[in-house]
């Protein structure tokens, strides 16, 4: 089944303690990218990635990290979360680039609680 | 700079009613249009995209949508409303080159009243 899987589902943590939410994708999609969704802010970019070793910034990169160094893979970082940073994140990935026309398939989301 | 608006954070509808959920955009050039659904404590699903032709498109679960070029549109629309179609809908677009960004709205609430 071609699915997008996101972990931890669910994860309270504390101030400062480093977390990596993982995502992996097993459609061989090039392009994937996080994002993060907040109460009446919609889906906003965090970073995403357009091929192995390829990631750049999105629209709210600050105090996130990622690497892309397999194609199925792209976790998501936070080297010291803080608590604006609890949120509902998402991974998504899609075929992109010309000739494709990028619709996305999304992970069932991590809720990220910092406290 | 791309962008989309959904004007209404929420819609409310009775169950065999009519239900349009409106979505306007900005993008340099042709764009492509994009509908997704969120039911609780899940992630977003794709439910249509409109590419270039045909100005209706048809989607999954009766939806379908109608690009409006002139009013620079991308409405969503079903013609009979089901308590099980109450979720959050996102609008997204892009534009046409392989380095543009996909631009999410903020999102509609649909509640469907029995």
């Amino acid at each position: 089944e071609a699915q997008v899987t996101q972990n931890p589902r669910y994860l309270i943590t504390v101030t400062g303690k480093k977390l990596t939410v993982t995502c992996s994708q097993n459609m061989n999609h090039e392009y994937m990218s996080w994002y993060r969704q907040d109460p009446g802010l919609g889906l906003r970019q965090i970073y995403y990635s357009m091929n192995v070793e390829a990631t750049d910034k999105g629209d709210v990169p600050e105090g996130y990290k990622v690497s892309r160094k397999e194609k199925r893979n792209f976790p998501l970082i936070l080297e010291s979360p803080s608590p604006n940073q609890t949120s509902l994140y998402f991974c998504a990935s899609s075929l992109f680039g010309t000739g494709h026309t990028g619709e996305l398939f999304f992970g069932e989301g991590s809720r990220l609680t910092v406290l | 700079a791309q962008s989309v608006a959904q004007p209404e954070d929420q819609v409310n509808v009775a169950e065999g009613n009519p239900l349009t959920v409106k979505c306007t955009y900005s993008v340099s050039g042709n764009p492509y249009l994009f509908w997704y659904v969120q039911y609780p404590n899940r992630g977003l699903q794709f439910l249509l995209k409109y590419i270039t032709g045909d100005n209706l498109v048809k989607g999954s679960y009766g939806f379908e949508a109608e690009f409006n070029k002139s009013q620079t549109s991308f409405h969503l629309k079903k013609p009979s409303a089901l308590v099980s179609d109450s979720a959050l809908y996102f609008c997204a677009v892009r534009g046409y080159s392989s380095a543009s960004k996909i631009i999410f709205g903020s999102g509609t609430r649909l509640s469907i009243r029995p």
